[in-house]
């Protein structure tokens, strides 16, 4: 099975960065997703990492040590519309492989 | 552009109900799943399909099924609704290979009075 933990909320001023964490314990590990959902809204992908290290996507970055389980997302130069839930999500390695096992989100409010 | 699309976005129906929701992907992609979000608890894996006519349980099944008779559509079916039930459910897929994450549909929201 698996345990993913991320903070529930989080609040963060316009034009700041913000650095979301998501740490994780599974028996078998094949990738770590961020997604983004706007309320009332479904899930969009954000990032993927399978190796350690970070991944940049314009404002957005993942970062990944599969040693500590862990995994952030760095949002910088904030946005009103960056105001979010901000979901974890870990895919098993194995016979399960083809599902992702999701944290319970990180509400991100972003204020003037 | 690519799309998983749910019949519905908004449901009302009675306890004891027989309730289906569908829903249909354009991307010819093999997996297929069901989710349910509430509140505090996130989402949560109801069933899913890795192919035509396969299904899997996920971590909550009691109280659902699920068909999966050609590619592009997979239904969910609450047999007996229950007030428990009254969530927003989300549909997703993707390809059978390739490190890719999941396409959402945009949900069901479904109260059960």
């Amino acid at each position: 099975g698996q345990n993913i933990d991320q903070p529930t909320e989080m609040t963060a001023t316009e034009g700041a960065i913000v650095q979301i964490n998501c740490t994780y314990q599974t028996s078998g590990f094949n990738g770590l997703f961020w997604y983004q959902q706007h309320a009332g809204e479904a899930p969009t992908f954000l990032s993927y990492n399978v190796l350690d290290g970070l991944e940049e996507k314009g404002r957005f970055s993942s970062f990944l040590s599969r040693s500590k389980g862990y995994s952030y997302l760095l949002l910088k130069e904030l946005q009103m519309k960056d105001s979010a839930s901000y979901l974890c999500a870990v895919r098993d390695k194995g016979a399960g492989s083809y599902q992702l096992t999701f944290g319970k989100g990180t509400k991100l409010s972003v204020i003037p | 552009d690519v799309k998983v699309t749910q019949s519905s976005r908004y449901l009302v129906k009675r306890t004891g109900e027989k309730v289906f929701l569908e829903c249909v992907q354009d991307m010819d992609h093999e997996n297929m799943f069901w989710y349910r979000q509430d509140p505090g608890l996130g989402l949560r894996l109801i069933y899913f399909s890795y192919d035509v006519k396969m299904k899997e349980k996920g971590d909550i099944p009691e109280g659902y099924s699920v068909s999966r008779e050609k590619k592009e559509r997979f239904s969910l079916i609450l047999e007996s609704a229950s007030t428990n039930q009254t969530s927003m459910y989300l549909c997703a897929s993707r390809p059978q290979t390739g490190y890719y994450g999941y396409t959402f549909g945009s949900g069901t929201r479904l109260t059960v009075v």
